[in-house]
C-alpha cells in the first residue's frame, strides 16, 4: 500500500540558511500534519492542513511556514535556521479530520543545522 | 487540552517475558487513544487504537491495550516479547474536537536475549 512520502530524507544546512521539506500524503488523504521530533523527545505538533487550508496550529516558530497545494502535497519552509532546529521532521496524513482517524506517518526528514 | 504521561522512560525486559508499558492521559473531553512504535531511524507505525466500544484493543505484532476511563489509562501489553520488539513506543491522544495529536515522551523498550 502507498505510504506517506517525504523528501529529502536527510538535509544538512548551515545556520541562517533556509530549508524546504516536502510531504506527499497517501492518495485520497486530504489532511496533512507536520511534527518536529528533537533528539530523545516526543514528536511535537507544528501545524496541519485540511483541504489546503490551515486547520490547526501548534508550536511552529514564526520563522517556519507551510502550505498545502492543490494536489494535497505540503511543504514546510524554514528560514533563518538555528542549531536548535536540528531534528527529525515528520509528516503525517489522514482522511478528513473526522472522528478518530489515525494519522499515517512518513519516514521523516532528518535536518541537521551546522 | 489533552496531555499524555508515559511513566517509564526505559523498560528492559528479557526475551519471552511479558511487558506492560504505561500510559495515562488527561482530558476534559472524550478522547481517542493510540500507540505508535518507532524503530531506530524510522517513522512512527501505528500499533493499535481505541476509538469506542470494547475497552480491550488488539493490535499488530501481538500487542494489546486496555482503555480504562476511570483511571484515565491506556496501558500497552504483550504476553511474550521478542528481540524485534526493541523500539521506542509512543502513546498518543486526540480529542474529539480538533485533529491534533498529543504524544507522550515515549518509552524505550529493550528486549534482552
Amino acid at each position: 500500500a502507498a505510504g506517506v512520502i517525504q523528501s529529502p530524507r536527510h538535509l544538512i544546512k548551515e545556520k541562517r540558511e533556509t530549508a524546504t521539506l516536502k510531504c506527499y500524503p497517501i492518495p485520497r488523504h486530504d489532511t496533512v500534519y507536520w511534527y518536529q521530533q528533537g533528539p530523545g523527545q516526543d514528536p511535537q505538533f507544528l501545524i496541519s492542513f485540511y483541504e489546503k487550508m490551515q486547520s490547526d496550529k501548534g508550536s511552529i516558530p514564526d520563522r517556519f511556514s507551510a502550505q498545502q497545494f492543490s494536489d494535497y502535497h505540503s511543504e514546510l519552509n524554514m528560514s533563518s535556521l538555528e542549531l536548535g532546529d536540528s531534528a527529525l521532521y515528520f509528516c503525517a496524513s489522514s482522511l478528513e479530520p473526522g472522528q478518530g482517524y489515525e494519522q499515517y506517518f512518513g519516514p521523516g526528514t532528518r535536518l541537521t543545522v551546522t | 487540552a489533552q496531555s499524555v504521561t508515559q511513566l517509564d522512560s526505559q523498560v528492559p525486559v528479557f526475551e519471552e517475558a511479558p511487558v506492560e508499558l504505561r500510559c495515562n492521559y488527561s482530558s476534559s473531553v472524550s478522547v481517542y487513544l493510540f500507540w505508535y512504535v518507532q524503530y531506530p531511524n524510522q517513522g512512527l507505525q501505528l500499533l493499535l487504537k481505541y476509538l469506542s466500544g470494547s475497552t480491550l484493543v488488539k493490535g499488530i505484532n501481538g500487542f494489546e491495550a486496555e482503555f480504562n476511563k476511570s483511571q484515565t489509562s491506556f496501558h500497552l501489553r504483550k504476553p511474550s516479547v521478542h528481540i524485534s520488539d526493541t523500539a521506542e513506543y509512543f502513546c498518543a491522544v486526540r480529542g474529539n474536537t480538533g485533529n491534533q495529536f498529543y504524544f507522550g515522551t515515549g518509552t524505550s523498550l529493550t528486549v534482552i536475549p
